[in-house]
């Protein structure tokens, strides 16, 4: 069974600064892996995804995420923080044919002026 | 992109009747549709998966005569609550995947349900 591991469930960063949140996954072959952002009362937006390729992929809003297979973990990173950024944030694992898809627990980001 | 709509965006309910929501693919055809469920400051529980023109499959531990889904066309699905009790309130998230080999799904806005 496939699962994902938020291990952050609240951070804290300063305006400018860098951030990386933090996803584990556990699935059998290769995932399908994702991104999410939800701002208050509203639905996910895509951040980014990993099918296959380069490791290292970029998103929008400057978000990239690197896949390690490895460590089992695709984090997401951006060098600078935007107050705009503070929402809750996804990480979900996909199956490769079913199309469902596995999330997270969520990491709350709160953006310091 | 792909755009999901859901409708209503809220709506708030009496116990003991059932209300039905809206899941509708804008501009792309989706050959499954999916419903999730979420608590305040928790994660997208997955309560069904629905496919276009068959029954949805559920998730272990939903209910399907409570949580009843139709999926009649390419373009929208349907979930209903069926007796709606307070313990149904709850955010309402439906996604949509355009292909069958096409992993990517596209999340509507949510719909917020109270039930008083």
């Amino acid at each position: 069974a496939q699962s994902v591991t938020q291990p952050d469930i609240h951070i804290t960063v300063s305006e400018g600064a860098s951030l990386e949140l933090r996803c584990n996954y556990s699935y059998g072959a290769t995932p399908y892996l994702f991104w999410y952002v939800q701002s208050p009362g509203q639905g996910l937006q895509l951040l980014l995804k990993y099918f296959s390729g380069d490791t290292l992929v970029q998103g929008i809003k400057g978000f990239e995420a690197e896949f390690k297979r490895s460590q089992s973990s695709f984090n997401l990173r951006k060098p600078s923080v935007h107050w705009s950024d503070a929402a809750e944030y996804f990480c979900a694992v996909g199956a490769t044919n079913a199309g469902k898809s596995t999330f997270g627990d969520g990491t709350t980001l709160t953006v310091k002026p | 992109g792909a755009v999901v709509s859901q409708h209503p965006s809220w709506v708030i309910c009496k116990s003991g009747t059932s209300v039905k929501i809206e899941c509708r693919s804008l501009d792309f055809q989706a050959t499954t549709m999916f419903w999730y469920r979420q608590f305040p400051k928790q994660s997208l529980m997955l309560m069904a998966t629905s496919n276009e023109g068959s029954k949805a499959t559920y998730e272990q531990g939903v209910e399907k005569d409570k949580f009843l889904i139709n999926h009649a066309s390419l373009t929208l699905s349907t979930l209903t609550v069926t007796s709606a009790h307070p313990e149904d309130s709850s955010f309402y998230i439906c996604s949509a995947r355009a292909g069958q080999n096409y992993n990517e799904q596209f999340f509507g806005p949510g719909t917020r349900l109270t039930v008083l």
